[in-house]
């Protein structure tokens, strides 16, 4: 897997989009993109994944260069519920059935009222 | 909505004791892992298992062993429990393979050895 750089924390003001950056320069062609956050005490949760196009679903959008070399997950209108440590990872999937997520250090984002 | 259950959420076991840590998924996802989290290292893996009475092993595996007898159980098994093994437990499962690879995590087994 491609490794990634996310910066360790950010702060960002409810209401106001978040807009998390990632840097995955080493990525592979057949690699994904995928996003899962953390909120305090519970387990990881997906969020949202996508190869080359810009996708959007009920909780995110993810934003991908066209040189596929970063990306940027976007919340649209943070709220406090959304303070988590998000993770960015990349992976090839529809791999062997064995084929597991490695997990990074993440980014720590704190909404603030 | 797809659910997996760790039995415990909260353990305190003394050093050398043998540990069960039990997982469930309800989804019938081929895919189940373990992994174990600690502050400053994120999420490691510990072992993996892809079909029933098959397993893998992750980047962390010594002092740890697993049990999957049935598909919707993964049963992480510490032979004889060490300080070092204190961690957050989490257990996943995904899928089979061309299904995105989207992982559903349980809430986690929080486990003090002393």
């Amino acid at each position: 897997d491609a490794k990634t750089t996310q910066p360790p924390s950010m702060d960002c003001a409810e209401g106001r989009a978040a807009n998390l950056p990632c840097n995955h320069s080493t990525i592979s062609g057949n690699e994904y993109v995928y996003w899962y956050r953390q909120i305090h005490s519970q387990g990881p949760q997906y969020i949202i994944h996508g190869l080359k196009n810009n996708e959007t679903n009920e909780m995110a959008s993810l934003i991908i260069t066209e040189d596929r070399k970063s990306s940027t997950l976007i919340l649209p209108h943070a709220t406090l519920r959304d303070t988590a440590v998000y993770y960015c990872i990349v992976r090839v999937a529809e791999l062997n059935s064995g084929y597991a997520l490695n997990f990074g250090k993440g980014t720590s984002l704190l909404v603030t009222p | 909505d797809v659910k997996v259950t760790q039995s415990s959420r909260y353990l305190v076991k003394r050093t050398g004791e043998k540990v069960f840590l039990e997982c469930v998924q309800d989804m019938d996802h081929e895919n189940m892992f373990w992994y174990r989290q600690d502050p400053g290292l994120g999420l490691r893996l510990i072992y993996f298992s892809y079909d029933v009475k098959m397993k893998e092993k992750g980047d962390i595996p010594e002092g740890y062993s697993v049990s999957r007898e049935k598909k919707e159980r993964f049963s992480l098994i510490l032979e004889s429990a060490s300080t070092n093994q204190t961690s957050m437990y989490l257990c996943a499962s995904s899928p089979g393979q061309g299904m995105g690879g989207e992982l559903f995590f349980g809430e986690g087994s929080r486990l003090t050895v002393l």
